[in-house]
């Protein structure tokens, strides 16, 4: 079946640094890839998509690019602020059958420090 | 704007007890869906309604039963809750079920924290 994998932390960087948050997929298909974030005590909102391979998804200074070749849809940013603390989670949704609903990644517990 | 609405956001439970969890959207959207979340587990999906009048089972169905009362509304019911219940659950829309679109974001509530003792 679909899978994903990210790393899962914490992960700890101070202000200004850059970011990345390794994802890697396995699919049947050609599935759509997203960044969801979840701040403490809220639900999770959309960060970010991709819908095919060479798409690049940006939002809030964040990009994530789908890499057919490597499976991957890897987070980035060049200079994260403390707000930026929270959990990411990887996740794709596969229109090619099965059950429907996102797979998701466990999340990478993102801490940064001022 | 409200979104997705769930309701209550907190519960503590007996073993034993049921519970009814409730959820709403307001965006006129199709598909509707129940995960839930666990330390270290990401989260799974628990059951889905493609549209209204058809639910399904997904990742991790037992225990839990479901129904779409309209296209507003799909809640979630524990019969007889169990401790590895212990859990946040989230429901979430979209616009399409993925067999029609599966390029559309799903869209969560904020979640129902829920202990069984």
């Amino acid at each position: 079946g679909d899978s994903v994998t990210q790393m899962e932390g914490p992960v700890t960087l101070s202000e200004e640094a850059f970011l990345t948050i390794n994802c890697t997929y396995t699919a049947t298909g050609y599935p759509s890839l997203f960044w969801y974030v979840q701040y403490p005590g809220e639900g999770l909102q959309l960060l970010l998509k991709a819908t095919k391979a060479d798409d690049k998804g940006s939002n809030k200074g964040f990009e994530a690019t789908y890499r057919k070749e490597t499976t991957s849809f890897h987070l980035e940013k060049g200079s994260v602020q403390v707000s930026d603390s929270a959990v990411y989670f990887c996740a794709l949704r596969n229109s090619g059958g099965g059950a429907d609903g996102l797979t998701f990644g466990k999340g990478t517990h993102l801490i940064i420090q001022p | 704007n409200a979104g997705v609405t769930q309701t209550p956001k907190f519960q503590v439970l007996k073993t034993g007890q049921s519970m009814t969890l409730q959820c709403a959207q307001d965006m006129n959207h199709n598909s509707m869906y129940w995960y839930r979340q666990d330390p270290g587990m990401g989260l799974r999906l628990i059951y889905y309604s493609a549209s209204e009048g058809t639910t399904d089972k997904g990742e991790v169905p037992n225990g839990y039963n479901v129904s779409r009362l309209n296209k507003r509304e799909f809640s979630l019911r524990l019969e007889s809750a169990a401790p590895s219940q212990t859990s946040v659950y989230f429901c979430a829309s979209s616009v399409l079920p993925q067999v029609r679109s599966g390029n559309q974001p799903q869209h969560f509530g904020d979640g129902t924290r829920l202990s069984i003792l």
